[in-house]
């Protein structure tokens, strides 16, 4: 069974430009979840998607968003981008509400220079 | 508001030798505890959990963690560690109800360096 892929890898923008990060789940779960790891801050939560819907958002500003797709992928999108949004985001699914155990895709290494 | 301790940044351990993780949390409601690993450029690697039942779980390549709930720990053992252990270890908490019970919240995680 595949794991959760994420995409690209690596990722060189600029400041003021904008990302997107893709992820797929595993096959059969419906729960996409996205972490910011930056250094120093540690794993910090940033969004949450359930069977397409935005289920909840951690603490940080509206300039983050995404969406899931019909078939559970999800996209984050980072606007107007900052130095310090320079961090790995790591993408991880679960089988939805009826499952507590999320697994870890790889992750994409941001940074804005 | 929940919260994790590990209160270790760094672990130097001797290969072979036994180690131990700590991880305190805070919470008012009842959680569900988790333990990954993250090897250099890598991905969370999920390495064990305890959702409900018998307090003490083990994983597949040795280590194991046991839920104390009136200390609210959840330290990770190992009995004697390889140098493939080398890696940060990370503790993580969800709720069991309330808002923001689904996601994560990880303690700050904790280095554990194997020496040969």
């Amino acid at each position: 069974e595949a794991g959760v892929t994420q995409s690209p890898t690596h990722l060189i923008k600029t400041r003021g430009q904008q990302a997107t990060l893709r992820c797929s789940p595993i096959s059969g779960h419906t729960s996409v979840y996205w972490y910011q790891q930056a250094l120093g801050l540690g794993l910090q939560f940033l969004l949450w998607y359930d069977e397409g819907e935005e289920r909840n958002r951690g603490n940080f500003p509206p300039r983050f968003s995404g969406r899931q797709f019909p078939n559970y992928s999800s996209e984050l999108n980072v606007n107007a981008l900052e130095l310090e949004d320079s961090a790995l985001y790591l993408c991880a699914s679960s089988k939805g509400l009826a499952e507590r155990t999320q697994y870890f895709g790889p992750g994409t290494r941001l940074l804005v220079l | 508001a929940q919260s994790v301790t590990q209160l270790d940044s760094q672990v130097p351990v001797f290969e072979e030798a036994p180690v131990e993780l700590r991880c305190n949390y805070s919470s008012s409601v009842s959680v569900y505890l988790f333990w990954y690993v993250q090897y250099p450029n890598q991905g969370l690697q999920l390495l064990l959990k305890y959702l409900s039942g018998s307090t003490l779980v083990e994983s597949i390549n040795g280590f194991e963690a046991e839920f104390n709930k009136s200390q609210t720990s959840f330290h990770l053992r190992k009995p004697s560690v390889h140098i493939s252990d080398t890696a940060e270890y990370f503790c993580a908490v969800s709720l069991h109800s309330g808002a923001g019970s689904y996601q994560l919240t990880f303690g700050k995680g904790t280095k554990l360096s194997v020496i040969p």
